[in-house]
């Protein structure tokens, strides 16, 4: 099982209200990614961290920024949400790979569901 | 060409018959292979990993991978309605950069 955790779960917010999404593992994965989902379309990867310090942009363009101080927390944070920003985030895990395949595995977190009113 | 495809659906099974679903990919130094489902609104479950040719089952479902041929596939047996859902197939490439399709989405009618 996952050790993935998101909150806050569900968020509705007004105009202009600064935001973090948290986002922590217990799993000791280096690598920490943000997707941003709309119902019944493809995950976009807005995104990653492969370790302490470390953050890049992901494939789709995000107005949100992210930061990386300790291995197991990776926040996404908002800092004036706008209707457009109303989308369920997926907060993503992965190991270094190493002597088993199964390292390079990757789990989800349960979300957040944001709106911005 | 997108990295990983996949038939977007939707894919529509009996009750106990067998859901086939197909995913292709073009990097052909990709090395392991993931199928993911997801439920509406849920967060994707990673449900089975590949990374040798051939067959790998576990439980209901199958994994299929032919490098040669750059396709991976999931076979679910005796669909159940419960298997209504989302999959996504996701494969590792040169560079370990983890690339996701954009699902399948299956219909287990009763």
């Amino acid at each position: 099982e996952a050790d993935i955790y998101q909150t806050p779960r569900y968020l509705v917010i007004g105009t202009g209200k600064k935001i973090t999404l948290e986002c922590s593992q217990t799993m000791g994965h280096d690598k920490m990614y943000w997707y941003q989902q709309d119902p019944g379309m493809e995950l976009h990867l807005i995104h990653y961290s492969y370790g302490v310090n470390s953050t890049e942009k992901g494939d789709l363009s995000s107005e949100s920024t992210v930061s990386r101080i300790r291995t197991e927390h990776f926040p996404l944070t908002l800092e004036s949400a706008r209707p457009s920003h109303t989308s369920q985030y997926l907060c993503a895990s992965r190991g270094a790979g190493g002597s088993l395949p199964s390292y390079n595995e990757q789990f989800f977190g349960p979300g957040t569901r944001l709106t911005v009113l | 060409q997108k990295e990983v495809e996949q038939n977007s659906g939707p894919l529509s099974v009996p009750e106990g018959a067998i859901a086939s679903l197909n995913c292709t990919y073009s990097d052909r130094g990709s090395q392991s292979f993931f199928w993911y489902r997801q439920y509406s609104g849920k967060s994707p479950e990673l449900i089975m990993s590949i990374y040798s040719n051939g067959d790998k089952e576990d439980g209901r479902f199958t994994a299929q991978l032919n490098k040669a041929s750059q396709y991976v596939s999931l076979l679910i047996r005796d669909s159940q309605p419960s298997d209504s859902a989302t999959y996504l197939c996701a494969v590792i490439a040169a560079g370990n950069k983890l690339t996701f399709g954009g699902g399948t989405r299956v219909l287990v009618k009763p």
